[in-house]
């Protein structure tokens, strides 16, 4: 059975860096099939998609334009994690985050997600 | 790229309910849809043409008709109660995954 577990921080301050854990159960983080995704929600209720990182011979990553500028996804094979580091967090960016994973296919659906992880920025 | 949703729609228990999802991307990528529950993480009801994952009851369909896609439940419960979010690839990058802003359902 494959799972999703989220762990980080509850609380960023404004400017600093988020980063988020993703650890993976039941399947491995350099599939050559899935791909490995964070959306955030904010309290208006919205999901947004962030971005994705996926193996494929070498690693490819693909970001929101929203966010291009200051996100980053990286896996960790060893640890089969994938994590998030959001730069110049602010109170904006307050939201749950969430892992996910599209499984393969051609329509991009999000099969699992990990459990979310509220995330307020405040100083 | 955009997919727009209702905000709101209800039903009456047993009775059927469409919600719609409508975007420039749905002319070319399938929508995948998403309940979501409160305090829950969202859960996958539909994906690509009309398939339906492990667990999800039949009452939940989909389909599309050019930019506009919809999910279909015929014989809403009580249980079905949540909000519906749908999704796609992007029509202006393809590597990219667009959400609609999600309609709430309610069943009366």
């Amino acid at each position: 059975q494959v799972q999703l577990q989220q762990s980080g921080p509850g609380l960023v301050k404004p400017s600093q860096t988020l980063s988020l854990t993703c650890s993976i159960s039941g399947d491995s983080v350099s599939s050559n099939s899935a791909s490995w995704n964070w959306i955030r929600q904010s309290p208006s209720g919205g999901l947004e998609w962030l971005g994705r990182t996926y193996y494929r011979t070498r690693w490819y990553s693909h970001y929101a334009v929203s966010v291009k500028n200051r996100i980053n996804i990286t896996a960790d094979t060893s640890q089969n994690q994938v994590s998030l580091h959001l730069h110049f967090m602010t109170p904006e960016d307050t939201a749950v985050y969430f892992c996910a994973r599209i499984p393969g296919g051609s329509y991009y659906w999000f099969d699992l997600w990990g459990q979310g992880s509220l995330v307020s920025v405040s100083s | 790229s955009d997919l727009t949703q209702d905000p709101s729609v209800s039903v009456a228990l047993g009775q059927t309910v469409r919600i719609t999802c409508q975007g420039d991307s749905l002319r070319g990528f399938f929508a995948n849809w998403y309940q979501q529950k409160p305090g829950q993480a969202p859960v996958l009801v539909i994906h690509g043409k009309n398939n339906r994952p492990s667990g999800i009851p039949d009452r939940f369909s989909a389909s599309d008709s050019g930019t506009t896609a919809s999910l279909t439940i015929t014989g809403a419960q009580a249980e079905d109660e949540a909000d519906y979010y749908c999704s796609s690839r992007d029509k202006t990058n393809n590597h990219l995954v667009i959400f609609g802003g999600g309609t709430r359902l309610t069943v009366l």
